[in-house]
């Protein structure tokens, strides 16, 4: 089993929808998460960190943690063409200092 | 405000060449600098670590190797370079513990 698991995708949604992406790990111990947003050619960019149980909202943008169920979430709101990228999924484990991200999902969000 | 620096943004260099690129860290002290790769359509792999100067680990063993001469400057390179080893190079820095990644623009490079 993969540390953190994503649907490479691609996901499909028209514009205006509600994306979910979703992404669950295996470290029970792992304390914090991180959502990535690469565009095609270019670098990950940080747009989300989560470090307890429940909702984050930034703007468009909502990260949800369950450490029980051991998934973590990324919504995009008013999903818009230029979000149309890969998120990674990253989170470090119980051991600390490392970061570990999962393979990413491809959005696609349709005009 | 902390900003990384890696150059060059695009490169192609023929089998067997020599490898150096560079990353530079402003703006804060005593980071953890890394070096990943991704190859096209795939995701992060993690080459090198570096906690501090001169200390340097290494996830994979490869014909690869990195350096951190200074504080801030972190630095991959090859002696020979292999048909395999194209791909898109990412320089990342964090103040460690749980902090996340923070990404260069990264070096595409390409071996012919």
């Amino acid at each position: 089993q993969k540390e953190v698991e994503q649907n490479s995708g691609p996901l499909s949604v028209p514009e205006g929808a509600i994306a979910s992406l979703n992404c669950t790990y295996s470290d029970r111990g792992s304390q914090s998460f991180f959502w990535y947003r690469q565009y095609s050619g270019k670098s990950p960019e940080l747009i989300m960190s989560i470090y307890s149980n429940g909702d984050k909202e930034d703007g468009r943008f909502t990260a949800q943690l369950n450490k029980a169920s051991q998934y973590v979430s990324l919504l995009i709101r008013d999903s818009q063409p230029s979000d149309s990228a890969t998120y990674l999924c990253a989170l470090v484990g119980n051991a600390g200092n490392m970061l570990t991200f999962g393979g990413g999902t491809r959005l696609m969000v349709k005009p | 405000s902390q900003t990384i620096h890696q150059w060059p943004a695009t490169l192609v260099q023929p089998v067997g060449s020599p490898l150096s690129l560079e990353c530079t860290v402003e703006g804060t002290s005593n980071p953890n600098l890394y070096w990943y790769r991704q190859a096209a359509g795939r995701g992060l792999q993690l080459l090198f670590y570096s906690v501090g100067i001169g200390q340097i680990s290494s996830e994979v063993p490869q014909n690869l190797s990195a350096s951190r001469p200074q504080d801030r400057q972190f630095i991959l390179s090859s002696k020979k370079l292999l048909l395999s080893d194209s791909g898109f190079y990412l320089c990342a820095w964090s103040t460690g513990g749980n902090s996340p990644l923070h990404f260069g623009n990264g070096t595409r490079l390409t071996v012919t």
